[in-house]
């Protein structure tokens, strides 16, 4: 079955710098990624949803210059947290799916990461 | 505009005992609906799928939903709890955009607890 791997599962940072989460789609191509914030015992917000091919479109609230989403190639998605805040501390889960817009296809979630900033 | 709504926050049952998880939806036409479940600080995993194929759908782990449209409803149902099903539950709305493209929008969640 379809295989998304995120990477890391776990990471703590300092306020101020960046952070980069990977995505990667391990048994196909994801045309559509998907990135997600999650606060603790809430639902998962949807950030940004990125195509291949174009850039990523950001939900109405989701700073871009905050969350550089990158969907380098058809197997790989990365999100950056830009100059990390505590505020930013979350679970981020990552999405993918390997078609555009029909939900026939599926959508395969990463293990998510837990990102701490100090 | 879709949605959907998950009627209970957090449910409770006994280990051999029947499970119901609500979910309402709303949609102005044929809707995608799933079930995700959720275990601590991991990723979700999909139980289930709807996509206006038979109306009673079967999943993983026994766990089954059925769609009716009547009542915008999309209940998760299993026959008897395992310890191992207690984790965080989310009912899903797959929302159609322009050109071809498409977003899910998660219910609130509902935290199922099993007791032995």
């Amino acid at each position: 079955g379809a295989v998304v791997s995120q990477h890391p599962s776990r990471v703590i940072c300092k306020s101020g710098t960046s952070v980069k989460i990977e995505c990667r789609s391990l048994d196909f191509q994801a045309t559509t990624m998907f990135w997600y914030r999650q606060f603790p015992k809430k639902s998962l917000m949807l950030m940004a949803t990125s195509n291949e091919g174009s850039k990523a479109t950001y939900e109405q609230g989701v700073e871009k210059d905050k969350f550089l989403i990158n969907h380098a190639s058809l197997t790989l998605s990365t999100l950056t947290v830009t100059s990390a805040h505590p505020e930013d501390s979350s679970f981020y889960i990552c999405s993918a799916s390997p078609g555009r817009g029909v939900a026939n296809y599926g959508y395969t979630f990463g293990s998510g990461t837990r990102l701490t900033v100090v | 505009a879709q949605s959907v709504t998950q009627l209970d926050s957090h449910v409770s049952v006994s280990e051999g005992t029947p499970v119901l998880l609500r979910c309402n939806y709303s949609s102005s036409y044929s809707p995608s609906l799933f079930w995700y479940v959720q275990h601590p600080n991991k990723g979700l995993q999909l139980l289930l799928k709807y996509t206006s194929a038979a109306t009673l759908v079967k999943g993983i782990n026994g766990f089954e939903a059925e769609f009716k449209k009547s009542e915008t409803s999309f209940h998760l149902t299993k026959p008897s709890a395992h310890m191992s099903d207690a984790a965080e539950y989310f009912c899903v709305v797959f929302l159609h955009g322009s050109s071809n493209t498409g977003k899910l929008i998660f219910g609130q969640g509902t935290t199922l607890q099993v007791k032995p």
